[in-house]
């Protein structure tokens, strides 16, 4: 296991469209989160998945916005009607649900998957 | 009385020095705290965590100090190399399991 994967790394659409990205976590974390960074700013939440259980949404997240965790495993975020102002990168991360060694809950990020809506 | 390292946007370091980078995080109840790196155009990497029945957490070459009294966090990295340049944020965790993140920190590093 090499940590979080993000699928696709860039994404350009144009708006309108719909788009979607697909975030594998550590094998063992059972949280699975949805970040969304802006430049210049730090990561903000978007959403959490306790196994396949979506168990909170920001107001961030609007209507357009839906997330999956079908098997408590891989995860996908779906944005319908792009927006330009949906431009940023998507970011997932994954951590234990206790704390365990090391790196205590093991909170770890991707790569993300920048967006760009023309 | 105790000084608080203010929280600076940037922070230019010669190669070789120690840094210190400073964050304020906010909510009292906030059990868990890490610090990350940021590369341009790549996710946040983890550089060392800590949590709130402690105050102080080494790793290597990273130490990170918690003031739970003035809610005050700080990340030293000994010897600075020109690696480490990158944004660095910290991120707190409150009971709701989420991070919340600080306003990063640009380090550059001046060979």
């Amino acid at each position: 296991d090499t940590g979080v994967s993000q699928d696709p790394r860039h994404k350009i659409t144009k708006r309108g469209q719909n788009v979607t990205f697909r975030c594998d976590p550590i094998s063992e974390h059972n949280r699975l989160y949805w970040y969304r960074q802006t430049l210049g700013q730090g990561p903000e939440f978007l959403t959490y998945f306790q196994n396949e259980a979506q168990l909170e949404k920001s107001r961030l997240l609007s209507d357009r916005f839906s997330a999956e965790r079908p098997k408590g495993s891989f995860s996908t975020l779906e944005i319908q009607r792009t927006e330009q102002g949906d431009s940023a990168m998507y970011l997932c991360a994954s951590s234990r649900l206790n704390p365990s060694g090391g790196s205590n809950y093991g909170y770890t990020f991707g790569s993300g998957t920048r967006l760009t809506v023309v | 009385g105790e000084s608080v390292g203010l929280h600076l946007p940037t922070l230019s370091v010669q190669e070789g020095d120690n840094s210190i980078i400073n964050c304020a995080y906010s909510n009292s109840a906030s059990d868990y705290f890490i610090w990350y790196k940021q590369e341009s155009g790549k996710g946040p990497q983890f550089i060392i965590d800590i949590r709130s029945n402690m105050d102080k957490r080494q790793g290597q070459r990273v130490t990170v100090l918690l003031n739970k009294t003035v809610k005050h966090l700080s990340l030293q990295i000994a010897a600075t190399q020109p690696g480490d340049s990158a944004v660095y944020f910290c991120a707190e965790r409150g009971n709701d399991y989420k991070l919340s993140f600080g306003a990063g920190t640009t380090v550059t590093v001046r060979a």
